[in-house]
């Protein structure tokens, strides 16, 4: 099945840095690549995501990137703000061994932004 | 319109008890999940149902069963309950299946086995 890969596990920025999350998948078929956003004693929320047909996609200060080729895609956080402390996921939807798409997640990315 | 509910919030549970999870939302969404969170190991499927009537596993199947028997409802069952149960469980549904449309999750069950 599906198997997704985030790195780093833990990162910590200084306020106004930038912040890049990893994460590479292996089911070819998987056409959908979501970010989940999830803070401290809260439920998961949907932040961005991107369909494969695009290979980049931005709001504000947030953006994905997406290749295709090497199966991997990236959240970029620019001008980061403390707010943005959280724990971050990737997903991507699992076609293999009759799987409906339903998303398989990346073991998650604590970010720390330090005032 | 309050999205996806789960009840219980809390519970304890003693080793070879038994217990119902219960998930409800009101956007009639076909597709509903069941996840399991542990520290480190992020967001891990448990089952999930593609629509009334259906219900299929995911990765960590083992100890659980569920239910879709309204489209609104999806029940998560553990039939004798054990430690390595401890989580924090959220449920998600979403309006087609996990390629296609943002999933939205309950507030999290936090379930301790002792």
């Amino acid at each position: 099945g599906e198997n997704v890969e985030q790195h780093p596990s833990t990162l910590s920025v200084q306020e106004g840095d930038s912040a890049v999350i990893k994460c590479t998948y292996s089911d070819s078929a998987s056409n959908y690549f979501p970010w989940y956003k999830q803070e401290l004693g809260k439920r998961p929320q949907l932040i961005i995501d991107i369909r494969s047909n695009v290979g980049e996609k931005k709001d504000q200060r947030i953006a994905v990137t997406l290749n295709k080729t090497a199966k991997h895609f990236s959240l970029h956080i620019t001008e980061t703000q403390p707010e943005d402390s959280a724990v971050y996921f990737c997903a991507a939807p699992s076609f293999a061994g009759g799987s409906q798409g339903n998303l398989i997640f990346g073991k998650g990315t604590k970010l720390s932004v330090k005032p | 319109n309050a999205g996806v509910t789960q009840t219980p919030k809390f519970r304890v549970l003693k080793t070879g008890q038994s217990m119902t999870l219960l998930c409800a939302q009101d956007m009639n969404h076909e597709y509903m999940y069941w996840y399991r969170q542990d520290p480190g190991m992020g967001l891990r499927l448990i089952h999930y149902s593609v629509g009334e009537g259906t219900t299929a596993k995911g990765e960590v199947p083992d100890g659980y069963n569920v239910s879709r028997l309204k489209k609104q409802n999806f029940l998560l069952g553990l039939e004798s309950a054990a430690p390595s149960q401890t989580s924090v469980y959220f449920c998600a549904s979403s309006y087609g299946g996990g390629q296609n449309t943002e999933a939205f999750f309950g507030q999290g069950t936090r379930l301790t086995v002792v």
